[in-house]
């Protein structure tokens, strides 16, 4: 089992506010690293599979970034707003074939 | 996009009781799927992964026995809880990527919560 650690755990933020959250992995082995949102009563939706060490993705307000040497991987929120609520899972790929996750941010967006 | 279908979602049954659950990707063959299971408070943990035509990869600490995974079609996976005890009360849901290599996200199933009395 690879120790896949993100913070917060949990978050509150206003609408409107920026946020970012964090996702540490082993440095070693590395083959990809995704980014899940998870919806409550709905199935975990990819975000990113990002797998260059300096890469960097955008899809709307949402962006991360990737350091493989240091293992970690930072995913940001740009204006919030309550439809991002929902549980941010990053999962690790050592081995070309199976995830490991984390516990997951889990973002909470009030009006 | 690729869906994976996965029912049913909630299955509450007595101790003993053998519960199946199925996992079809609908618009893409899957020749692997992987099954999950999390425990409250618990990330995902991978328990098998499920090969079109050949048997399943367990994880450690995983009994086949217990969990007999099924992959007779390219797009149809099944997992069954033999025998179920309350321990096994667990969500439990699967995913296959569209494609194969390391850059393909995965497509989940909406999960099935298991609650064994």
């Amino acid at each position: 089992i690879l120790n896949v650690e993100q913070s917060p755990q949990s978050l509150h933020v206003q609408e409107g506010d920026s946020t970012n959250f964090t996702c540490s992995f082993p440095s070693s082995n590395f083959y990809a690293l995704h980014w899940y949102r998870w919806e409550t009563a709905k199935s975990p939706e990819a975000l990113f599979v990002m797998t260059l060490n300096g890469d960097e993705k955008k899809k709307g307000r949402i962006s991360a970034t990737l350091n493989t040497k240091e293992g970690y991987s930072y995913l940001y929120i740009k204006g919030s707003q309550p439809e991002d609520s929902a549980t941010y899972l990053c999962a690790f790929l050592n081995s070309g074939y199976a995830l490991n996750f984390g516990k997951g941010t889990s973002l909470l967006v009030t009006p | 996009g690729a869906v994976v279908s996965q029912h049913p979602s909630w299955v509450i049954c007595k101790s003993g009781t053998s519960v199946k659950i199925e996992c079809r990707s609908l618009d893409f063959q899957a020749t692997t799927m992987f099954w999950y299971r999390q425990f409250p408070k618990q990330s995902l943990m991978l328990m098998a992964t499920s090969n079109e035509g050949s048997k399943a990869t367990y994880e450690q600490g995983v009994e086949k026995d217990k969990f007999l995974i099924n992959h007779a079609s390219l797009t149809l996976s099944t997992l069954t809880v033999t025998s179920a005890h309350p321990e096994d009360s667990s969500f439990y849901i699967c995913s296959a990527p569209n494609g194969r290599g390391h850059r393909q996200p995965q497509h989940f199933g909406d999960g099935t919560r298991l609650s064994i009395l």
